[in-house]
């Protein structure tokens, strides 16, 4: 149980376009979604939360119009890397809980900006 | 913000036991996490431990917590190959915020 999945698993991109990565809940009902990046060789950077039908909560120095974050459902929630160039190439991670509870991790999206 | 720290390497050989510590800072942690990443993938929960526990044994995983001292380890008895990954200890304080450490990269030599 509580499996977390992502897609797509690797994504290249050409600068200034946009990129959109969904995570889902496989097996359970998430009310709460979160995004992380990754640097290489890095620890993980939370970017965002989200709640199911509310707006993301969006960690300090992460600019909410670059990385949209929509929660339609309970068990999807989508990350948009508008305009993307090559500093936001970078492992992107997503995670659900239900409720304040543990956090299952998705397997992770490489995101390559040309 | 919250500040977890783990070392950075950590290599044994194969069959002998692993330690990972990690320090927190946040005396208000309800739960900390081990999780295991392996080479390009997503994190794995391990183990977890509630902060009103001192030890939590889970096959060969083997938490403990020094609440006084912020002090958290995992072992690993009888390491094998497929443990080499990173481990990243999480505190979670608040309602939803997990905390990461740097994360600790386990190489198990045969």
């Amino acid at each position: 149980g509580a499996v977390v999945s992502q897609h797509p698993s690797r994504v290249i991109c050409k600068s200034g376009t946009s990129v959109k990565i969904e995570c889902r809940s496989l097996d359970f009902q998430a009310t709460t979604m979160f995004w992380y990046r990754q640097f290489p060789k890095q620890s993980l950077m939370l970017m965002a939360t989200s709640n199911e039908g509310s707006k993301a909560t969006y960690e300090q120095g992460v600019e909410k119009d670059k990385f949209l974050i929509n929660h339609a459902s309970l068990t999807l929630s989508t990350l948009t890397v508008t305009s993307a160039h090559p500093e936001d190439s970078s492992f992107y991670i997503c995670s659900a809980a239900i409720a304040s509870d543990t956090q299952y991790f998705g397997p992770g999206t490489r995101l390559t900006v040309l | 913000g919250e500040d977890v720290e783990q070392s950075l390497f950590l290599s044994v050989r194969e069959g002998d036991s692993s330690v990972i510590n990690c320090t927190y800072t946040d005396s208000s942690s309800t739960y900390l996490y081990w999780y295991k990443q392996e080479p390009g993938a997503g994190l794995q929960l391990l183990t977890y431990i509630f902060s009103n526990m001192d030890m939590k044994q889970d096959q060969r995983l083997t938490v403990l917590l020094n609440k006084k001292d912020k002090h958290l380890s995992l072992r690993i008895a009888d390491t094998q190959t497929g443990d080499s990954a990173i481990y990243f200890c999480a505190e979670k304080a608040g309602a939803n915020n997990l905390f990461f450490g740097t994360g600790t990269r386990l190489t198990v030599i045969p």
